[in-house]
């Protein structure tokens, strides 16, 4: 069962327009989400995560939405660049260790 | 502070071999993660450490997959024998702890011909 659902797959928006990456998970007891993004040829790396304590965290034009209720949590990426365009990543962490549990990654191309 | 280092950074090999792949956690991390990243699977758990004790070893990879951590700065993914399937980048990945950032190497790219 996959534990992590992440869509869409592949997403494409205007430089200036908001992208808006989705994500689900299975088990309530996860209490860590990170977003990872990836620039082709690179390796993963954080970009913003959130704890269930709140529902809502900004870092700039990144922010991500948390709805422990129904189990999503999304980003969105304000103002986008092309220099934006790359794969992002949403993660699922459980308490007590630290095993993440992966989204398959959605493809953002960011038009000038 | 130097980052997660893999090497090599690309491996060719014939089906059937042994290779063995490195990775080098940041200094002071206990935890250690082995990812296989392909565009169609995403990235795939295959071995997590904490402390150099295996927490969890992806089941689908048992049988020709083997992780150890020989000593908190170095550990091995050995795949044998090697399959044209197992063709993908393997990303070992470290951090201090639970609710900590992951850090990822650069990566092995493997070719199984």
């Amino acid at each position: 069962q996959q534990q992590v659902r992440q869509s869409p797959q592949s997403l494409t928006v205007w430089e200036g327009e908001t992208a808006i990456l989705n994500c689900s998970y299975e088990d309530s007891t996860f209490d860590y989400f990170p977003w990872y993004h990836q620039f082709p040829g690179e390796s993963p790396a954080l970009l913003i995560a959130i704890r269930p304590v709140s529902n809502k965290k900004e870092d700039g034009r990144f922010t991500i939405f948390f709805n422990k209720r129904e189990k999503k949590f999304s980003l969105h990426i304000a103002d986008s660049q092309p220099g934006d365009s790359a794969t992002y990543f949403c993660a699922a962490s459980p308490p007590g260790y630290q095993n993440f549990y992966f989204g398959k990654g959605t493809s953002l191309t960011v038009i000038p | 502070d130097a980052g997660v280092t893999q090497t090599p950074r690309h491996e060719v090999a014939e089906k059937g071999q042994t290779i063995i792949l490195k990775c080098e956690p940041v200094s002071g991390h206990n935890d250690l993660f082995w990812y296989r990243q392909t565009k169609i699977q995403g990235l795939e758990l295959l071995s997590y450490f904490r402390s150099k004790s295996l927490m969890e070893d992806g089941g689908a990879f048992k049988d020709r997959f083997k992780a150890e951590m020989l000593n908190s700065s170095f550990s091995t993914l050995k795949i044998q024998p090697t399959e044209p399937k197992d063709s993908a980048v393997y990303l070992c990945a470290s951090s201090l702890g639970t609710g900590n950032t992951l850090y990822f190497g650069a990566g092995t790219r493997l070719s199984v011909l």
